[in-house]
């Protein structure tokens, strides 16, 4: 069964640090992987995706590496603002379905 | 250019009860799909469609029914609540298939059943 872990849970960070969220899968054959954040009563929006051939893609401050030997993903978030608090989903996919992280809660504080 | 939008954004439901969740989009895209979150777990696929007048199975479908009249619009119903049917439930929409085109969310539609 395909599964998407992702670590930590939650995690709270001073406004202008930096974090590290991190995501595994055993998903097989893969295609791609992408990062979604979700805002508190909104839905998903995509950050970065990812194929086979690509170990980093950055967004602004965010900045996704993967591994596809050892099937792992981080997202990386430099120099947080208020409005990174979120929700920060790893979606991991073969060529027709999706599956879901459980997602990691970010909360940014001033 | 609105993207997706959920009617309505919130609702209670009696067990047994009957609702429509209702999902348009603007995008001229051919896929949509409906998904549920639940506190711990990552987003589900309940059921999905390839065009205007189909409709396929996901990965939970027990309990719930859709339709596809146009091409922008895609229905959920829940013919009788359950309290297991709470949930935030969300419609996503792509042009394409493959995973590779990307999938856009609706905001959500947050769904109690007591």
């Amino acid at each position: 069964k395909n599964q998407v872990e992702q670590s930590p849970q939650s995690l709270i960070i001073l406004e202008g640090k930096n974090c590290t969220l991190q995501c595994n899968y055993t998903v097989s054959p893969f295609s791609n992987l992408r990062w979604y954040k979700q805002d508190t009563g909104r839905g998903p929006v995509s950050l970065t995706i990812m194929t086979f051939s690509e170990n980093t893609k950055s967004n602004g401050r965010y900045t996704a590496t993967l591994d596809a030997d050892t099937k792992q993903s981080s997202l990386h978030i430099t120099a947080s603002q208020l409005s990174d608090s979120a929700s920060y989903i790893c979606v991991v996919s073969d060529d027709y379905k999706l599956s879901f992280g459980a997602g990691t809660t970010v909360t940014v504080r001033a | 250019n609105a993207g997706v939008t959920q009617t309505p954004k919130f609702r209670v439901l009696k067990t047994g009860q009957s609702m429509t969740l209702l999902c348009a989009q603007d995008m001229n895209h051919e896929y949509m799909y409906w998904y549920r979150q639940d506190p711990g777990m990552g987003l589900r696929l309940i059921h999905y469609s390839v065009g205007e007048g189909t409709t396929a199975k996901g990965e939970v479908p027990d309990g719930y029914n859709v339709s596809r009249l146009k091409k922008q619009n895609f229905l959920l119903g829940l013919e009788s609540a359950a309290p297991s049917q709470t949930s935030v439930y969300f419609c996503a929409s792509s042009y394409g298939e493959r995973t590779s085109y990307e999938q856009y969310f609706g905001p959500g539609t947050r769904l109690t059943v007591t």
